[in-house]
């Protein structure tokens, strides 16, 4: 009984590198969901999905990408890594009518 | 679009005293609430959820949170704080006509003097 499953856990990048964030639920739920968190702020979302194959943007997309193709996988691509991304990224996934269950977190540094 | 506002960025209480975090709104519809706490370091766990119903609702770790359409509230009670409830809490608010998508507040978090 995982839940929702995040790697890696800690991550330092260089800027312009790329590297996925790994998202995978074992819950059989349709809706996934990227998040970031600053320090001191509240969760800010960067893209979203209702089901495989099917992807959306949130409120903060630029410089990230997602796919979609299972039920399980929700990865989280960062193409060129800048200085404003570091944060900490949590995944996290539903559906509708239950409560959401989020991942413990990658926390992205890029230096 | 949806928003989440937390007054409250700090908050200390004495343990065994009770404590209020404040929570309002915006949303065209009738939402689905949240409230979530997060220990340093750690994810986000869900305190309890509005959907329909009862506007009293329960949760976990003796947490209540009543939802007060009228004032566009969902503020969350406890009787006695422990020192284990010092963490920051997020309310959020779900989109139902979207995806579900979460808004968040930005946060409060509790601090608790012995």
């Amino acid at each position: 009984n995982a839940g929702v499953t995040q790697t890696p856990k800690f991550r330092i990048l260089k800027i312009g590198q790329s590297m996925t964030l790994q998202c995978a639920q074992d819950m059989n739920h349709n809706y996934m969901y990227w998040y970031r968190q600053d320090p001191g702020m509240g969760l800010k979302l960067i893209y979203y999905s209702v089901g495989a194959g099917i992807t959306d943007k949130g409120e903060v997309p630029n410089g990230y990408n997602v796919s979609r193709s299972t039920t399980e996988d929700f990865p989280l691509r960062l193409e060129l890594a800048a200085p404003s991304q570091t944060s900490v990224y949590f995944c996290a996934s539903t559906n509708p009518g239950d409560g959401y269950t989020f991942g413990s977190g990658t926390r992205l540094t890029v230096v | 679009a949806q928003s989440v506002t937390q007054p409250d960025i700090h908050i200390t209480v004495s343990e065994g005293a009770s404590l209020e975090l404040r929570c309002n709104y915006s949303y065209g519809a009738t939402p689905y609430l949240f409230w979530y706490v997060q220990s340093p370091g750690q994810g986000l766990q869900l305190l309890l959820k509005y959907f329909s119903g009862d506007t009293l609702v329960q949760g976990i770790k003796g947490f209540e949170a009543e939802f007060k359409r009228s004032q566009s509230s969902f503020n969350l009670r406890k009787p006695s704080v422990h020192w284990s409830d010092a963490a920051e809490y997020f309310c959020a608010v779900g989109d139902r006509a979207a995806g579900n998508k979460l808004t968040f507040g930005g946060g409060t978090r509790v601090l608790v003097k012995p």
